[in-house]
């Protein structure tokens, strides 16, 4: 089973700063790499997809980079609903994987 | 709009058994894969299983592995989730969701349901 690992748990950002969130995976997923959005209550929301490709209506504030076993997801200038939980998702093997979670708050 | 409706959450006891679904609208279901995911309270999401479009192959995580079953009725546009011998481990927020494939290769989950809550407790 692939392990993929977020950090930080938690980022304090405030509105209009830049966020950088990572993912890296125990072994290669190529570019096999999908990231998503969480509020409370909500149902998880797609947002990135083979590592850099966001996903439709997704705003281009929102980008991801890298292949292989390490990941980011950059938030540009953060607006107020961007804080949420932040997960990263492997498909390139079974059983698919997520990672634990970032939380974004406001600083 | 593409529309994943779960429902059959509720409290069950340890042991017990209980059948989701998952009723899917606005789309070909038939032509897509789809997974079940839970989400402990308070917790990460964890991937359930999944089923092909045709309903005949699956894969299961191995906490859930001879004691879940996937399937589909096609003709129903509906997703099911039969849960047998049900664990206090096993209490979460299920969801449904599609999985988008191009070309026939592994995708990511474009749509989800809203999700339903089973609880295991005595």
């Amino acid at each position: 089973e692939i392990v993929m690992t977020q950090s930080p748990a938690t980022l304090s950002v405030s509105p209009g700063e830049r966020a950088t969130l990572s993912c890296r995976a125990s072994q290669s997923v190529s570019s096999n790499l999908a990231w998503y959005q969480q509020k409370p209550g909500q149902a998880p929301r797609l947002l990135i997809y083979g590592a850099s490709t966001r996903a439709t209506g997704i705003p281009a504030r929102f980008s991801g980079s890298g292949s292989g076993t390490e990941f980011t997801l950059t938030i540009s200038s953060l607006q107020s609903e961007d804080f949420a939980v932040y997960y990263c998702q492997q498909y390139n093997s079974w059983p698919r994987t997520f990672g634990q979670g970032t939380k974004l708050e406001i600083k | 709009e593409v529309q994943l409706v779960e429902s059959g959450g509720g409290l069950v006891q340890p042991g017990g058994s209980l059948r989701l679904s998952c009723a899917a609208s606005e789309f070909t279901f038939s032509s897509y894969w789809m997974h079940w995911v839970r989400q402990a309270p308070g917790k990460g999401l964890v991937w359930v299983s999944r089923i092909n479009s045709d309903g005949s192959s699956t894969n299961y995580a191995d906490s859930v592995k001879g004691r879940f079953t996937i399937s589909r009725d096609n003709a129903k546009n509906t997703l099911y989730l039969q849960m047998n011998s049900l664990r206090a481990e096993d209490t979460a927020v299920y969801y449904c969701a599609r999985e988008v494939r191009e070309a026939a290769r592994p995708g990511s989950f474009d749509y989800w349901g809203q999700g339903t809550l089973v609880t295991v407790s005595s």
